[in-house]
């Protein structure tokens, strides 16, 4: 059981937006930043937004992130076929002293 | 441009000791504020950090897999390294390295491909 919680599955169409949440507590979300992985099918994840709500270079502005108090979420806007994935929230957790993670949320592009 | 690399087995028997590599290319691990981690993915499953460790020493490791956990860092050979005593078949996943931002931060930035290790008699 993970110490972040995802919903297993979220799907939208091509061209919609999406929106993925990760819940926490005051000893991971509440107290530090929360990162986002996109884990294409059968490749390594790859860091999507860092620090709440900056995006790495080369990453589309399509992707954004938000957080407030014990909840992170992950917007995808203008969805396509390719951004079919698994995504994984994650952060730092105080009273563990160790990165956690999400249970992760399988995206489908219906 | 950073790049990491697993090596290892991929098949151990059960009780046995799982020993992983990584080798990292285009940047050193004895640079300051970064950790050098694990994290594996049972197959189907989601993600789950093993442990890291920093140039100096400094490590972290998952309380669920403290007392099998070593991760140890050559900083001569720019690789680091996991071994994870009395393994059963729940320790078969895929196994990644990665590089994580620790200064005021959390994340990881740079992953390997990923080895897959599978505890079989």
């Amino acid at each position: 059981q993970s110490v972040l919680t995802q919903p297993p599955s979220v799907s939208a169409a091509p061209g919609r937006k999406v929106t993925i949440s990760c819940s926490g507590s005051n000893s991971n979300i509440g107290k530090n930043y929360v990162s986002w992985y996109q884990q294409l099918p059968g490749t390594a994840p790859k860091l999507l937004i860092y620090d709440n709500n900056q995006r790495p270079s080369g990453i589309p502005d399509r992707f954004s992130g938000s957080q407030s108090g014990t909840s992170a979420t992950l917007a995808i806007t203008g969805l396509q076929t390719g951004d079919e994935a698994d995504y994984y929230c994650g952060t730092w957790d105080y009273s563990l002293s160790v990165p956690v993670f999400g249970g992760g949320t399988k995206l489908t592009v219906l | 441009q950073l790049q990491l690399q697993e090596s290892g087995p991929g098949l151990v028997k059960p009780s046995e000791t799982l020993s992983l590599t990584c080798t990292v290319s285009g940047g050193s691990i004895s640079i300051d504020s970064y950790y050098w981690g694990w994290i594996r993915q049972p197959p189907g499953k989601g993600l789950e950090f093993i442990g890291s460790i920093y140039h100096s020493g400094n490590k972290h490791c998952n309380p669920s897999l403290k007392s099998r956990v070593t991760i140890s860092a050559d900083t001569s050979k720019n690789q680091f390294s996991l071994k994870l005593t009395s393994v059963t078949a729940a320790d078969s996943a895929l196994y990644y390295c990665a590089r994580r931002l620790g200064s005021g931060t959390s994340y990881f930035d740079s992953w390997g491909q990923g080895t897959l290790v599978t505890v079989s008699s």
